[in-house]
């Protein structure tokens, strides 16, 4: 059972915008950056936020990252089908000293 | 070019033992802190273990403690996963992942995975 909670999916039309969410507690999102990785279909994950909204070279501006208090927010906009993956937030938990990741949301576009 | 390649999947039975290896190029190993991450078939990312630069400090998640032990190369480049006493939710691809320089711990380079069925 994870920590952190994500909605199970969202969904928008080309061209549209989504947000996830994260939600997490003071152990873990409250004292320390939020990570984001996006995963396709029989794909390895690739680390998509760093450091709550940073972005990795080759990672389009579409995407950000935000944090407040101790939940983290991916945004996406200008939806297109080729968005269409599996999202994880993560982070270390310093009570279990142990990293964390989020239940996972399908971006779904319509 | 960072290259993270896992090896020694396979099927076992419950009970038994595997390693995992992981051969790391395109950049200074002893630079980074590394990382087990694995996923069982259709569900979410659950981080293994990981492991410090120079193999001082290792961590784990709470169901395979007393079960696995990571544990690193740096002469050889070369990262592990011992996984003994094997149980049917073990099963799930085992990624090798790097840590990243960032400000916190992001898993910036994964490899493909390798599958572990522990199965009888």
């Amino acid at each position: 059972q994870s920590v952190l909670t994500q909605p199970p999916s969202v969904s928008a039309a080309p061209g549209q915008k989504v947000t996830i969410s994260c939600s997490g507690g003071s152990s873990n999102i409250g004292n320390n950056f939020v990570f984001w990785y996006q995963q396709f279909p029989g794909a390895a994950p690739q680390l998509l936020i760093y450091d709550n909204n940073k972005r990795p070279s080759g990672i389009p501006d579409r995407f950000s990252g935000s944090k407040s208090g101790t939940s983290g927010t991916l945004g996406i906009t200008g939806l297109q089908t080729g968005d269409e993956a599996d999202y994880y937030c993560g982070t270390w938990d310093t009570r279990l000293s142990a990293y964390v990741f989020g239940t996972g949301t399908k971006v779904a576009v319509l | 070019e960072v290259q993270l390649v896992e090896s020694g999947g396979g099927l076992v039975q419950p009970g038994g033992s595997l390693r995992l290896s992981c051969a790391a190029s395109g950049f200074t190993f002893t630079k980074n802190w590394m990382t087990w991450v694995r996923q069982a078939p259709g569900k979410g990312l659950e981080w293994v273990a990981n492991i410090k630069q120079d193999g001082g400090e290792k961590y784990y998640v709470d169901s395979v403690k007393g079960r696995f032990t990571i544990s690193r190369d740096n002469a050889r480049n070369s990262l592990h996963l011992q996984m003994d006493s094997l149980r049917v939710e073990d099963t799930a691809v085992y990624y090798c992942v790097r840590d990243g320089l960032c400000g916190g711990d992001c898993l910036d380079h994964w490899g493909q995975g390798t599958l572990v069925t522990v199965s009888s």
